[in-house]
């Protein structure tokens, strides 16, 4: 059974610094690969996909990578925002239609 | 505008009573799905369905029931028979089987009196 893990669950840094944030699943078989914004009572808010073939994706300051064989993915946020401040979640499938398993999120929170 | 609505995003039900949790989707996807998330869990799947009149149970089916009657449409029922049904309910849609990129609607919060 696929397990994603999300480490640190909470991490608070200040203004401007750049951060990663990491995600580990005990299965290498995973197909994608999202990441995922919660701000609080929201829905979930999709910032990158990393589809089977690829390796890492981009958009504006974010970027995702994904290592099958150590069953690792990074979210590298780069000059940090007040704005950035919620939960990133992760999550992965196995292909085609089927579950997907989500971790348990990391709680951001940029200081001005 | 595209996208996936849920209502009513507060619920308050009472015990013994029976709940729908509305779900639509304008985006044209084939499968969509339910979640269920709890403070400090990932979320967990209660049902998905791949295509109209189809469905399959999740990790957390028992106690809830789905229908797909329309591609757009997928509604979650909270029955009684689910012990502890407060939750935050998200429901999901996705389209390219090879990519299974998910689009979430922005919940329902449902609490039980």
């Amino acid at each position: 059974k696929q397990e994603v893990t999300q480490i640190p669950a909470a991490l608070s840094v200040p203004e401007g610094e750049n951060l990663v944030l990491n995600c580990s699943f005990t299965d290498s078989a995973i197909y994608n690969l999202q990441w995922f914004r919660q701000d609080p009572g929201k829905g979930l808010t999709s910032l990158l996909l990393i589809q089977s073939s690829q390796r890492e994706q981009t958009s504006g300051r974010l970027n995702a990578s994904l290592d099958k064989s150590s069953g690792r993915s990074t979210l590298y946020i780069a000059a940090s925002q007040p704005g950035d401040s919620a939960t990133y979640l992760c999550a992965g499938d196995s292909g085609g239609y089927q579950k997907v398993t989500f971790g348990t999120g990391t709680k951001l929170q940029v200081i001005p | 505008d595209g996208g996936i609505t849920q209502s009513p995003k507060y619920l308050f039900r009472k015990e013994g009573q029976n709940v729908t949790l509305s779900c639509e989707q304008n985006l044209n996807h084939d499968a969509m799905y339910w979640y269920r998330q709890d403070p400090g869990q990932g979320l967990r799947l209660i049902y998905y369905s791949q295509i109209v009149n189809d469905f399959q149970k999740g990790d957390i089916a028992e106690g809830y029931s789905v229908s797909r009657e329309k591609k757009e449409s997928f509604p979650l029922t909270v029955t009684s028979a689910q012990k502890n049904p407060t939750a935050f309910y998200l429901c999901a849609s996705s389209d390219d089987r090879d990519k299974n990129e998910q689009f979430f609607g922005p919940g329902t919060r449902l609490t039980v009196l």
